[in-house]
């Protein structure tokens, strides 16, 4: 059982390069997030879906975009790559609202993404 | 706005002494406080977690503690050992969307 897959675990882009990182639980979870990591700033919600199909903002959305189209896949998608995007980028995935459950997040081991 | 707020950022504690972190929110609505345990290189695990009906919950060493009147909630260590040094995250959720608020984080060494 894989869980929660990221692609690729690091990549280096220079400033305004596009790339997409690429997320997958085969868990049949409804909700995936995600997140990113910074020293200091802990972990902050960037895009999240609740299920196919749909995507929402979360607390740092600007210069990202996601996409759901299938319910075990969540594409992070970076157009215009900045220096301020260097960040540790985690994907999430939870069950969501299903009685008896506790939506406990369960995350992926993290993509490196350096920008130049 | 930092809804979750979480001290120390930095912890040193001896073999089989006990570590402590804290955390406090503001949102009322908040009904659900894991902490979540990070290893280098690796993604946040849940490690334990609380709801607001309940002062304290117990897991092994692991023990929350929670105080609703205050808005504050901490983690307990109990016998630290090496092997407990992780970066640790409170949390809180709130609403029906399930989108969990973290704390900064605490990086715990545990000294042999």
């Amino acid at each position: 059982n894989a869980g929660v897959t990221q692609t690729p675990k690091f990549r280096v882009l220079k400033t305004g390069q596009s790339m997409t990182l690429l997320c997958a639980q085969d868990m049949n979870h409804e909700y995936m997030y995600w997140y990113r990591q910074d020293p200091g700033m802990g972990l902050r919600l960037i895009h999240y879906s609740v299920g196919e199909g749909t995507t929402a903002k979360g607390e740092v959305p600007d210069g990202y975009n996601v996409s759901r189209l299938k319910k075990q896949n969540f594409l992070l998608g970076l157009e215009s790559a900045a220096p301020s995007q260097t960040s540790v980028y985690f994907c999430a995935s939870s069950p969501g609202l299903v009685r008896g459950t506790t939506g406990e997040l369960f995350f992926g081991e993290g993509s490196r993404l350096t920008v130049l | 706005q930092q809804q979750v707020k979480q001290s120390p950022q930095s912890l040193i504690v001896q073999k089989g002494g006990i570590s402590i972190i804290n955390c406090a929110y503001e949102n009322t609505a908040f009904d659900y406080f894991p902490w979540y345990q990070q290893f280098p290189g690796k993604g946040p695990a849940l490690l334990i977690a609380i709801r607001p009906d309940v002062s304290e919950k117990k897991e092994g060493r692991f023990t929350i503690s929670f105080n609703k009147s205050a808005k504050q909630f901490s983690l307990h260590i109990m016998d630290s050992q090496p092997g407990d040094s992780a970066t640790y995250f409170c949390a809180a959720r709130g609403g029906s969307n399930y989108k969990l608020t973290f704390g900064k984080g605490t990086l715990l060494t545990v000294n042999p």
